[in-house]
């Protein structure tokens, strides 16, 4: 079956860096995507990872390892608003961009 | 700028009633998405047309149907819908394999 598992809620101060976990057991793989979705807003995109190891962009990087099921989103210099639900995302179904999302952690940042 | 259009953001219908929700698109991607979104839960999947081809999830209720006309405009039609039918649906677009691109989202009542 498909599974994707992160933490429903997480707390962090201003300033500080939080890092929101996903792992995760598919039928298929074609990439890990990290969504971010500011309450009644749409999703928006953060970043991709297809292969092992950390990519970074700007505050934000994210990490995978195919072999464990495991990625993680990190996020420095937290700002309030990067309040929001973060969700992981598991690409399948081929060229087709499929994906199957978890349902979110809720990061709240604190003054 | 390019983007991904819901109209409109805000539906309310009454049981039964027909209700269609549309989606246009400037990005030219070759693939649209519906995705139902209840309070606190994980994005789900409806169907997805890749150029003309549907594809339907095998979990998606008879009541859920789509059009898409050309490559820039995609419908969601809800035939009947029941209390359990409200929720966001978003509808979100990409080329082959790449990140998806969301829209708005319209937020339907069910009364």
């Amino acid at each position: 079956g498909q599974n994707i598992d992160q933490p429903t809620e997480m707390t962090a101060t201003e300033g500080a860096i939080v890092q929101i976990n996903c792992t995760y057991q598919t039928s298929g793989f074609n990439g890990l995507f990290w969504y971010q979705q500011h309450a009644g807003e749409a999703p928006t995109f953060l970043s991709y990872n297809v292969l092992d190891g950390l990519e970074e962009k700007g505050r934000f990087s994210s990490f995978l390892s195919r072999s464990k099921g495991y990625s993680y989103l990190l996020l420095k210099e937290l700002q309030m608003k990067d309040s929001a639900s973060y969700l992981c995302a598991v690409g399948y179904g081929g060229s087709q961009g499929n994906l199957i999302f978890g349902k979110g952690t809720k990061l709240s940042v604190k003054p | 700028d390019a983007m991904v259009i819901q109209n409109p953001r805000y539906q309310v219908t009454q049981f039964g009633k027909p209700v269609t929700l549309s989606c246009s698109q400037t990005l030219n991607h070759n693939v649209m998405y519906w995705y139902q979104q209840k309070s606190s839960q994980a994005p789900k999947l409806l169907f997805h047309y890749y150029d003309k081809d549907f594809n339907n999830e095998a979990d998606t209720p008879d009541n859920f149907q789509s059009r898409r006309p050309n490559t820039s405009f995609c419908f969601l039609d809800i035939r009947s819908p029941g209390l359990g039918d409200a929720a966001m649906y978003l509808c979100a677009t990409s080329t082959t394999g790449h990140e998806q691109f969301f829209g708005p989202g319209t937020r339907l009542t069910v009364l």
